[in-house]
């Protein structure tokens, strides 16, 4: 089946810790976002991507990295350097950047422990 | 900064009623989307509009844009207590080719 997936689903960090979001698709898709979400708030961008070994900050990069090595992947390293990086993370890709639907995975909660 | 802003940010109606949300941006767009997330999930894409589109249907769902007061609603008639979510809208920049979100309305539909 085609989609895109993101692991793990619960992951939990200790102060000072980097730790990395994996997000995978077999969708052929050249577009990959990714976006954290507060409770109760919308989608903010954390860093997005266009084609490999490319990409773009989005209106709350600091604390974050990424990389796009490969079409299919687009991890998120979420570093100390994030001073509150409890949220929910949703990875998402789509054909074409912001030109046509885009599919989210089911997201992964980030706890500081 | 955010560039899609949902109104209202909570609504409850009875099952059977029609639910009406609006979005309001404030640049020029390709085009602009509405997404449907359940509590704890990722988004699914509902409809698509496009900046030379002045209404569109897609089942119970009915979307119209208003370039010139750059903004958007999204229409679900006879809605069912599956239709409870967050309703979210996207927007395309022309100037940017990145896909942002507003804040979201949640919607309860009461059996």
């Amino acid at each position: 089946d085609g989609g895109i997936t993101q692991s793990p689903k619960y992951l939990f960090r200790k102060e000072g810790q980097n730790v990395t979001l994996s997000c995978e698709q077999n969708l052929n898709h050249d577009a990959m976002y990714w976006y954290r979400q507060d409770p109760g708030q919308g989608l903010r961008l954390i860093y997005y991507s266009q084609i490999v070994n490319d990409f773009q900050k989005g209106d709350i990069a600091e604390g974050y990295s990424v990389s796009r090595e490969k079409k299919e992947s687009f991890p998120l390293t979420v570093t100390s350097a994030q001073k509150n990086p409890t949220a929910f993370y949703l990875c998402a890709s789509s054909k074409w950047t912001g030109e046509t639907e885009a599919f989210f995975g089911q997201g992964t909660r980030l706890t500081v422990v | 900064s955010q560039q899609g802003e949902e109104d209202p940010q909570a609504l409850s109606i009875q099952e059977g009623e029609n639910a009406t949300m609006n979005c309001s941006y404030k640049t020029s767009i390709n085009n602009l989307q509405w997404y449907r997330q359940n509590s704890g999930r990722g988004l699914v894409h509902l409809i698509l509009i496009r900046s030379n589109e002045r209404e569109k249907h897609s089942g119970r769902l009915r979307v119209t844009l208003d370039t010139s007061k750059k903004s958007s609603s999204l229409l679900i008639t006879a809605s069912r207590a599956a239709d409870t979510a967050s309703y979210f809208c996207a927007t395309d920049w022309t100037s940017g080719s990145r896909l942002t979100f507003g804040e979201g309305t949640q919607l309860t539909v009461n059996p």
